[in-house]
């Protein structure tokens, strides 16, 4: 069955450093999203991308978060500067057409020390 | 924009227990609802979906879920839990079309007892 994968599960890195999370949406899906989930509280939106660029983003995704999808099959998301806060899990979700479900990976713990 | 909350955060129950989570949505128009379950150290999954049709709709292991329009719920609930059943249950939601985002609550955690 098609999934969505996330790497890496785990990531440590100290406070102002720049860090990339990678995912690999399922191959025919066209919309993308990334999701965070700081610890004990909701999963909250970050951003939605189509078509090559971003349709929607939330409140915290400020100019420290970018995404980009190099190659056509990876999608990421980069904090360029990262803060305590950003610690939390970030959740990579994919869907194929409109009116389906997304389909989540399994997350990429992100650790700011 | 739409909001979703949920009533419990944290529900203790004993094997063979019945389940019914609330959930309730804000929007003022027309809504995609879904319930995501998160089993401890594993990703969200599609627990179940409504889309149109019939209001009561059945996902996997044995949950099931009614869109009560007027009410803006869409309750889940299993008549009789396991001890697998532990994990964080999210009600979400969409607007209708495009690439619209979901929406979640804030999770509610259940505790199977043995």
């Amino acid at each position: 069955e098609p999934e969505v994968t996330q790497t890496p599960s785990h990531q440590v890195t100290q406070m102002g450093q720049e860090v990339i999370l990678r995912c690999v949406p399922i191959s025919n899906h066209l919309y993308f999203y990334w999701y965070r989930q700081i610890l004990g509280q909701k999963v909250e939106f970050l951003v939605s991308f189509y078509n090559n660029e971003i349709s929607e983003k939330s409140e915290i995704f400020d100019d420290q978060f970018s995404v980009e999808r190099p190659d056509g099959s990876n999608f990421t998301l980069k904090i360029r500067s990262t803060k305590l806060e950003d610690s939390a899990m970030y959740f990579c979700a994919s869907r194929g057409q409109e009116d389906t479900e997304a389909f989540f990976g399994q997350g990429t713990r992100l650790t700011v020390v | 924009a739409q909001s979703v909350s949920q009533h419990n955060h944290h529900v203790i129950l004993s094997e063979a227990a019945s389940l019914e989570l609330g959930c309730n949505y804000s929007y003022g128009g027309t809504v995609n609802l879904f319930w995501y379950v998160q089993y401890p150290g594993q990703h969200l999954q599609l627990l179940l979906k409504y889309f149109s049709g019939d209001p009561l709709v059945k996902g996997i292991k044995g949950f099931e879920a009614e869109f009560i329009k007027s009410k803006f719920s869409f309750n889940l609930r299993k008549p009789s839990v396991q001890w697998s059943d532990t994990a964080e249950y999210f009600c979400a939601v969409n607007a209708l079309g495009g690439y619209s985002t979901l929406t979640f609550g804030k999770g509610t955690m259940l505790l199977v007892s043995p």
